[in-house]
């Protein structure tokens, strides 16, 4: 049984280009958590999402990024116009219930590089 | 949000127990107590949760203080592989997002 995967692992752009991180849950899990963390800190959450919707987006910059999780295919995570502030690591997480007395299961991550 | 205090490190020896402690004071009823940790370079990586009562797992223990405002996650034998940060995070009922803190660095001697 496959765990979380994200891809790609490292990603460098531009400023001003766009960054696409993708994330494909656990199989059978419909319920997808995107965070960042910025070095030497912890995970901030940016977005919640089951399939379709967006549950919680209240982590997320107001501009510049988005994210979506199709009927088909993996979550999203859309940076536009990338600036140096958003080279972090990304990481989404992905859970059996939308609930908190579910544990969320973490992919490696993906390190965005803004040059 | 409720927030969790862990001390910033600690250290110990291989194949002792380690207790890390978090202090939760402000906890209220619906939340659940969670730990994950994070190795170098990876994904967290999820240890144990519980609301009221001490639960055991492959992995480690968390004893859970009868007010609640306090837990303690147990690495029963260490390893040098237990080396990480390790986090103690509440998370209420439908609100689901884990909030992070700066976690408890963990060093492991040979």
């Amino acid at each position: 049984n496959a765990g979380v995967m994200q891809n790609p692992r490292h990603l460098v752009r531009r400023r001003g280009q766009e960054a696409r991180l993708r994330c494909s849950p656990m199989k059978g899990h419909s319920h997808v958590y995107w965070y960042r963390q910025l070095p030497e800190e912890g995970l901030k959450f940016m977005v919640y999402l089951q399939k379709e919707n967006i549950i919680d987006e209240s982590g997320m910059p107001k501009e510049r990024f988005s994210a979506e999780f199709p009927k088909e295919g993996p979550s999203i995570l859309r940076i536009q116009q990338v600036v140096r502030g958003d080279s972090a690591a990304y990481f989404c997480a992905s859970s059996l219930r939308g609930h908190s007395s579910y544990e969320q299961y973490f992919g490696p991550g993906t390190r965005l590089t803004v040059t | 949000d409720a927030k969790t205090t862990q001390p910033n490190s600690m250290e110990s020896n291989e194949e002792e127990p380690v207790h890390l402690p978090c202090n939760h004071s402000t906890i209220s009823g619906t939340d659940y107590i969670h730990w994950y940790r994070q190795l170098p370079s990876q994904g967290p990586e999820y240890v144990i949760h519980g609301l009221t009562s001490n639960v055991n797992n492959r992995m480690a223990s968390l004893a859970i203080a009868e007010d609640r405002k306090s837990s303690t996650l147990i690495l029963h034998r260490a390893t040098l592989r237990d080396a990480a940060v390790y986090y103690c995070i509440l998370s209420a009922g439908n609100n689901r997002k884990l909030i992070w803190g700066l976690g408890t660095s963990l060093a492991v001697n040979p």
